[in-house]
């Protein structure tokens, strides 16, 4: 079992739909990261979260450390959303910024 | 403007044939990271750099190397290719090896091997 996983695997939505994109871990994190990377492009860092909420434009994100989990969010979903979403984490322990990376969700925003 | 770059953007190269990947920033990081993403995986640590001090993870093929002359710069060079080693090449760069630092990805090189 990977230590984080990401659902839905993948996604395809309307736009202007709300999207929600869910990561669970199971190991001590100090630090949870979403990524973006678009078809055959590099990977873009969204949000870097230890608690709450981060908000950017129309993402959100927010991280529930008690239950291991974070979700990242879309409003007014747009087809130049449509990337993969990348949840990846820094483990709590070693002094190491070594990223368990998430598979990913592949979204689709369909106009 | 682009604070970590990778060139070239697509590379190809021969069975056999060494290649070099480069990465510069403008960050002045401490830390400097080779990743490889294969197609629909998420992205493999290769090794990094702290300063001049090199880490490389347990299972990075000796295939794999790579050398940072200064701060600024960092080089992957693959000296045999095989047709398993096509891939996103993605560097990064953080501040420090604190796990609090943000990373800063650059836009990846794409390797085709022929």
């Amino acid at each position: 079992k990977n230590e984080v996983e990401q659902s839905p695997q993948n996604l395809t939505a309307q736009e202007g739909e709300f999207i929600t994109i869910n990561c669970s871990y199971s190991v001590g994190i100090s630090a949870l990261h979403w990524l973006q990377q678009h078809p055959g492009g590099g990977i873009v860092s969204l949000f870097m979260l230890s608690s709450g909420k981060k908000k950017h434009g129309r993402l959100i994100a927010t991280i529930n450390i008690q239950e291991k989990h974070s979700s990242l969010h879309i409003t007014a979903s747009h087809p130049r959303d449509s990337a993969v979403y990348i949840c990846a984490v820094n483990r709590l322990r070693g002094a190491t910024n070594k990223l368990i990376f998430g598979t990913g969700t592949l979204l689709a925003v369909q106009p | 403007d682009a604070m970590v770059i990778q060139n070239p953007r697509y590379q190809v190269t021969q069975f056999g044939k060494p290649v070099t990947l480069s990465c510069s920033q403008t960050l002045n990081h401490n830390v400097m990271y080779w990743y490889q993403q294969k197609s629909s995986q998420a992205p493999k640590l290769l090794f990094h750099y702290y300063d001049k001090d090199f880490n490389n993870e347990a299972d990075t093929p000796d295939n794999f190397q790579s050398r940072r002359p200064n701060t600024s710069f960092c080089f992957l060079d693959i000296r045999s290719p095989g047709l398993g080693d096509a891939a996103m090449y993605l560097c990064a760069t953080s501040r420090d090896w604190d796990p609090s630092e943000k990373l800063f990805f650059g836009s990846g090189t794409q390797l085709s091997v022929l």
